[in-house]
This record gives C-alpha cells, structure tokens and sequence, in this order.
C-alpha cells in the first residue's frame, strides 16, 4: 500500500503567493482530514471530509484558507494570500470509517510550509 | 473546544518504564486514541480506549477512565528509539465524531 501521498514535501514561497497542497487518500477511506502542526499550538484539525462532502470547516483560520476534494481519490488545501504566520507543517490523513464512528487515521508524510 | 491536557516532556531511562498521562473534558466524550511522533516525522498509531480498562500492545498499553476524564500510555521497557512525540486525541460527539488533539508530550530516553 502506498499510504497516504502529499506533495509537494517542502515549499517556500514569499508573502502574498497562492499555495496549494495536494493529498491522495489512502484507496478505499472514506473520511480526509487536513491538520497543521506548529511547536506552539501543536497538531490542529482545519477540515474534515467525509465522503468527499466538507463535514466540519470550524478549524480553518479565516476566509485565506480553502480546501476541495473533487473526488475520492483527491484533495487541495489552497492558501490564498500566503502570510508568515501560516508557517508550518500540513498534514493531511485519512481513515476507513465514516464520520459516525472512531477510526484510526492515516497520516501522510506532511508538507512543511514556510512563507517568507 | 475540548481541552486536552499532557506534560510537555517527560525523561526517562533506558529499560525502565514511564507513563504519560492525559486529561480531558468528559462532556461528550467517545473514545480517546494515543499516536507517536518522531521528530520530522508523521504521526502514527499506537493504541485507542473506547471503554474503561487497560489496553495491552506489547510493551505499550494505554488505560482509560471515562468517569474521571483520564488516561494514560504506559511504555515498558524502554528503548532509545522511543524516543518521540507521544499525542494524546479525543473524539467527541456532536452529530458526527470530532478529533482534538493534544500538544503532545516529548518523551526523551536516556542510556
């Protein structure tokens, strides 16, 4: 199995560009999450998906953040203007169950984001 | 939000054994998840405890009591390479089931 893909790994882009990071699932989950992680607020929830429907937006930090999953198999998060604050590392996992139950998430290897 | 509560670090040695607890509100609560972190790394799975009890995985088990809104991830036999990020998550129910996490607890292992 080739877990859960991200890319890119690594951007750096200056204040005010658009970023987009991408996310293939884990072939067969039903439910995306899309996380940040920084050394003072630890791993955050920004979005859930369940069945490619956005089931809880309430983490994503303002109207800059958006994030689609067209199909199944796809997700973006899109950062639109960038700003130094939203330095650091995105993950995105994924899980087997649906948004009723517990489940196990996936992680992927994470997208570490600087913006100068 | 949910507050979930744990140490920030914790050392210990090397074939000893430690504990890294875990607060949290009871107020909705499903069911509660333990995750590894190694530095640069993703996290990933170790244990989840729906009911009250113990939960054994080799040399790691998490225990959990629902009624005092606590549980803790015990490692025995402590190796080097257990050194990590230890990431405490809650569920909680409100129509669908939400994740919280922790900030995470850095457990340094030293010979």
């Amino acid at each position: 199995d080739a877990g859960v893909i991200q890319s890119p790994r690594h951007e750096v882009t200056e204040m005010g560009q658009e970023v987009t990071l991408r996310c293939k699932p884990i072939s067969g989950h039903n439910s995306l999450f899309w996380y940040r992680q920084t050394m003072m607020r630890g791993l955050e929830l920004l979005i859930y998906f369940n069945n490619n429907v956005p089931i809880d937006d309430s983490g994503m930090p303002e109207d800059r953040f958006s994030a689609k999953m067209p199909n199944a198999s796809f997700s973006t998060l899109k950062i639109q203007p960038s700003e130094p604050r939203d330095s650091a590392v995105y993950f995105c996992a994924s899980s087997p169950r649906d948004y009723q139950s517990l489940g196990e998430q996936f992680f992927g290897p994470g997208t570490r984001l600087t913006v100068l | 939000g949910q507050n979930i509560d744990q140490p920030t670090e914790m050392t210990a040695t090397e074939g000893a054994i430690v504990q890294i607890n875990c607060t949290y509100q009871t107020s909705g609560f499903n069911g509660l998840f333990w995750y590894q972190q190694h530095a640069g790394e993703a996290p990933t799975f170790l244990s989840y405890n729906v009911l009250d009890g113990l939960e054994e995985k080799g040399r790691f088990s998490s225990f959990l009591s629902r009624s005092k809104g606590y549980s803790y991830l015990l490692l025995k036999e402590l190796q080097m390479k257990d050194s990590a990020s230890y990431l405490c998550a809650a569920f909680f129910s409100g129509g669908y089931q939400k994740v919280t996490f922790g900030t995470g607890t850095k457990l340094q292992v030293i010979p």
